[in-house]
C-alpha cells in the first residue's frame, strides 16, 4: 500500500457527462500529480499541484480541470466526456516539489460508453 | 520540447539472463533519473533512481548507469526471474522539477 488513496476505483459513464476523481495523498506529502494511462499506453502527465498551487501542467485538455484543497487532497474534473477519455487515471504524491520518489495510488478506471 | 526516448519497446529474455533497457534524454539540465516498474493491472512503483552526481547505482539484481556526456541512462537487471515481467518506465527530471517520461518497455521473461 502506497498510502495514496484514490476514489472511486471504477467509474462507468456516458459521453457528454462530467465526473470527479478524488485523490488523498500520503500524510505529509505536499505535491499531487495526475496521470492518464490509456490501454497498453504510457503515462501521460496531466497536472501537478504543490501545497495548493498549480506547479506544472502537461497535456491536459481544456475539458479537464483539477484543484488541490487546503487539506491537500485533490480532485480531477473531467467534463463533456468522449469515448477516447476512457483510461486509467493515476494520482501520485511526493513530499516536496519533485525530482523525488512518486507514490502512486491504485488508479481510477474510467469507462465512457 | 524536452523528450525521453526509451528502447526497446519490447524485450524478451530467457529466465536467468540479463536485461538492459536504455533511455536517452534531450534536456542537458536533467539531474534526476528514476525507473518505475508497472506489473499488469498494478500501479507504477519506483525500483531505482539516480542523480546526476553519480555514475552508477546498484540494488541487488538491479543497476542503473548514467552517461551525462551522451545523455543516456540504462537499467540493468541480472539473473532475471519470472516476477521481473512487467512494463518499465524511465524518466528524467530537471530544474523545473517536471518529470519527462519514456514510452515504456515491456519485459517478458521466458521460462
Amino acid at each position: 500500500d502506497s498510502g495514496v488513496t484514490q476514489t472511486p476505483k471504477h467509474l462507468i459513464t456516458a459521453t457528454g457527462q462530467r465526473v470527479t476523481l478524488r485523490c488523498s495523498p500520503r500524510s505529509g506529502d505536499l505535491s499531487v500529480y495526475w496521470y492518464q494511462q490509456s490501454l497498453d499506453q504510457g503515462l501521460q502527465f496531466l497536472i501537478q499541484y504543490y501545497n495548493g498551487e498549480e506547479r506544472a501542467k502537461g497535456n491536459i485538455l481544456e475539458r479537464f480541470s483539477a484543484q488541490q484543497f487546503p487539506d491537500l487532497h485533490s480532485e480531477l474534473n473531467l467534463s463533456s466526456l468522449e469515448l477516447g477519455d476512457s483510461a486509467l487515471y493515476f494520482c501520485a504524491s511526493s513530499p516536496r516539489q519533485g525530482n523525488e520518489k512518486l507514490f502512486f495510488g491504485s488508479g481510477t478506471q474510467l469507462s465512457v460508453l | 520540447g524536452e523528450n525521453v526516448e526509451q528502447h526497446p519497446s519490447t524485450l524478451s529474455v530467457q529466465e536467468g539472463d540479463s536485461a538492459v533497457i536504455k533511455c536517452t534524454y534531450s534536456d542537458s539540465a536533467s539531474n534526476y533519473f528514476p525507473w518505475y516498474k508497472q506489473e499488469l493491472g498494478k500501479r507504477p512503483q519506483l525500483i531505482i533512481d539516480i542523480r546526476s552526481n553519480v555514475g552508477e547505482k546498484k540494488d541487488q539484481r538491479i543497476a542503473v548507469t548514467l552517461n551525462k556526456t551522451a545523455k543516456h541512462f540504462s537499467l540493468h537487471i541480472t539473473e532475471t526471474q519470472p516476477e521481473d515481467s512487467a512494463v518499465y518506465f524511465c524518466a528524467a527530471g530537471g530544474s523545473n522539477y517536471q518529470l519527462i517520461w519514456g514510452a515504456g518497455t515491456k519485459l517478458i521473461i521466458k521460462p
